[in-house]
């Protein structure tokens, strides 16, 4: 059964606008949760994280905002640029370690 | 900077044939991890070495071996190959086991078992 799960497998956005993707999670152990950016071909790379103590992180163009109570956590990014299309991984870890379970991930396209 | 390189990039085996995935990091990284990936799928975990030494399953370990055969290698092996493991799989990397330790990925190792 997924622990985490990322719905909308495709979003697509206009270059400027903002793009917002969806995780939501049935473990209440998760204490970590991150995203992960993967362009075909290549491995997935680290783009933010946020721990269970906290609600929102931001990084520049991204932010992660975490809603305990719901079991959710959005990724924001604004504006989104061309460079941006990729899929997106939702992914969460428990127990202090760093053994990450994975969403299935949705695919960004930016249109210029 | 290489990273974590693995190898072979694609390979095709028959069923029942065995065969070993390499992983190499070159950041001094304490953890490594192998994860599969199917169609339409997330990343799931196979096995994980926290420190040199120690190797531990993970969500998907039935049918896979695991090596570290020391602080920068991390081998996968495939003992009889089944049509199920056909899958992209991933090596990576972290400092260290913790949680927000930074996980480095591979580019991927495309396998097709027919």
């Amino acid at each position: 059964d997924q622990q985490v799960k990322q719905n909308s497998p495709s979003l697509s956005v206009q270059e400027g606008r903002i793009s917002i993707l969806n995780c939501d999670y049935t473990n209440s152990m998760f204490d970590y949760f991150l995203w992960y950016k993967k362009y075909p071909a290549e491995g997935p790379t680290f783009l933010i994280s946020i721990s269970s103590i906290k609600d929102k992180n931001e990084d520049g163009r991204f932010t992660v905002f975490l809603n305990k109570s719901a079991k959710h956590l959005s990724l924001h990014i604004v504006p989104s640029q061309p460079g941006d299309s990729a899929v997106y991984f939702c992914a969460a870890s428990w127990g202090g370690n760093n053994r990450l379970a994975f969403g299935k991930g949705n695919q960004v396209v930016v249109i210029p | 900077n290489a990273g974590v390189t693995q190898t072979p990039k694609f390979q095709v085996l028959k069923t029942g044939q065995s065969m070993t995935l390499q992983c190499a990091q070159d950041m001094n990284h304490n953890s490594m991890y192998w994860y599969r990936q199917d169609p339409g799928m997330g990343l799931r975990l196979i096995y994980y070495s926290a420190s040199e030494g120690t190797t531990d399953k993970g969500e998907v370990p039935n049918g896979y071996n695991v090596s570290r055969l020391n602080k920068r290698e991390f081998s996968l092996r495939l003992e009889s190959a089944a049509p199920s493991q056909t899958s992209v799989y991933f090596c990576a990397s972290s400092e260290s086991p913790g949680a927000g330790n930074t996980i480095y990925f591979g580019e991927g190792s495309w396998l097709t078992v027919v």
